[in-house]
């Protein structure tokens, strides 16, 4: 499958730090997606963008969608404790309707 | 609104039993539909996905298997675990064609013992 290669893995980051997190890929992709996943549960999708150079905000998230298509960043505003988990990028190729997903970034949230 | 439900919640099998995990969405018709497994390491993997009643696409040879005998369930099973069957099993949707956006459920924890 597609290969979406995520970085950072993980982070530590103080509260009220901004955090920013990257994917990219090789591929072209149509489709970016951005999901959140607490210990235990499903993923949570945060922001999906669908446009080459989209740039959409959700609360303090903001999302991008790369113009060459082979790349997305997210950036968490302000830190709170309750961004703690793993973030995960997801990407859709055309005429594709199987996701590829990166590794996962590991945040973790000091008071 | 849609919503998506997994059972159970978590389950603990002896080697060599067989599983049977259950999906249903609510509030869509005709969804496609998607089983992972994501194992310690956090990637998540397609085992198999759906387009339809009967219509069974299989990513990865295994231990598994897929049956959607409803528009809207999605079952996984197995007829003997392994041990390597253990992990978090997770089942998704997406609308139907194109399903760019997948939405996941609560996912259910198999430890295999």
């Amino acid at each position: 499958g597609q290969q979406l290669n995520q970085s950072p893995q993980s982070m530590f980051i103080q509260e009220g730090e901004d955090v920013s997190m990257n994917c990219t890929s090789s591929s072209i992709f149509n489709t970016w997606l951005w999901y959140k996943q607490d210990p235990g549960e499903g993923p949570v999708l945060l922001i999906a963008l669908y446009k080459a150079g989209e740039l959409t905000s959700n609360g303090r998230l903001t999302a991008q969608f790369g113009i060459t298509r082979k790349d997305s960043f997210l950036n968490i505003s302000a830190s709170i404790p309750s961004d703690v988990g793993i973030y995960f990028c997801a990407g859709l190729l055309y005429g594709n309707n199987r996701l590829a997903f990166g590794k996962g970034n590991q945040v973790v949230v000091i008071p | 609104s849609q919503t998506i439900h997994q059972w159970p919640a978590t389950l603990v099998q002896p080697v060599g039993s067989p599983l049977s995990l259950e999906c249903t969405v609510e509030g869509t018709s005709n969804p496609n539909l998607y089983w992972y497994r994501q194992a310690a390491g956090r990637g998540l993997q397609l085992l198999f996905y759906s387009v339809g009643i009967g219509q069974i696409s299989s990513e990865v040879p295994q231990n598994l298997s897929a049956s959607r005998p409803q528009d809207r369930q999605f079952i996984l099973s197995s007829k003997k675990l392994l041990l390597s069957d253990s992990g978090f099993y997770l089942c998704a949707w997406s609308m139907a064609p194109g399903g760019e956006t997948q939405y996941f459920g609560p996912g259910t924890r198999l430890l295999v013992l």
